[in-house]
């Protein structure tokens, strides 16, 4: 079985600071592991995704993510937070040994990025 | 390209109707999922199809049933809707790992907001 854990529900930010959104996973095997935002009354979009080589993955928008297999974490970060960025987060995972290509989801956390 | 169409949007039912909620991409690809969204439980995955003609039960499969009417098309029907079928449900389709452009990668739909009262 596979699943993803977002400890926070809420990450507070001031604009121009760092931001980081926690993600842990858990597969049995190797991970691919995404992360999708959302904005009011939209669907997912795709920022980012680890498949394997480097820890350090880039993505849209400025936002970064490390992946790190000893902590089974994979947090989105962006060095300087923007307004625009305020949006709901979520991580991804899909056991790369599996066939089946359906993702499990975390429960989201909201990034509230204050002027 | 369109990429993830649903219809409709927003729908209101009564308990114990039955309704049909669809979606079509038009980006060719072969997988597509149905997935509904509850406030503090993330997205949960209701039933998938890897390929036309094939569909498989997710993880929250009871009064659903979908259709996989083309490569195109996955329809999902609630035949008795139940309170608890309120949700946002959002469709998505993924490209084939061989894909040319992330591989692997969903597209989603826009979401069909629906209420059961």
């Amino acid at each position: 079985a596979q699943s993803v854990a977002q400890p926070e529900d809420q990450v507070n930010v001031a604009e121009g600071n760092p931001l980081t959104v926690k993600c842990t996973y858990s597969v049995s095997g190797n991970p691919y592991l995404f992360w999708y935002v959302q904005y009011p009354n939209r669907g997912l979009q795709f920022l980012l995704k680890y498949i394997t080589g480097d820890n350090l993955v880039k993505g849209s928008y400025g936002f970064e993510a490390e992946f790190n297999k000893s902590q089974t974490s994979f947090h989105l970060k962006k060095p300087s937070a923007l307004v625009s960025d305020s949006a709901l987060y979520f991580c991804a995972v899909r056991d790369k040994g599996t066939g089946r290509r359906a993702l499990t989801f975390g429960s989201g956390t909201r990034l509230q990025v204050q002027p | 390209n369109a990429g993830v169409t649903q219809t409709p949007k927003f729908q209101v039912l009564k308990t114990g109707q039955s309704m049909t909620l669809q979606c079509a991409q038009d980006m060719n690809h072969n997988s597509m999922y149905w997935y509904r969204q509850d406030p503090g439980m993330g997205l949960r995955l209701i039933y998938y199809s890897a390929s036309e003609g094939t569909t498989d039960k997710g993880e929250v499969p009871n009064g659903y049933n979908v259709s996989r009417l083309n490569k195109r098309e996955f329809s999902l029907r609630l035949e008795s809707a139940a309170p608890s079928q309120t949700s946002v449900y959002f469709c998505a389709s993924t490209s084939p790992a061989s894909g040319r452009k992330a591989p692997d990668t969903q597209y989603f739909g826009p979401g069909t907001r629906l209420t059961v009262l």
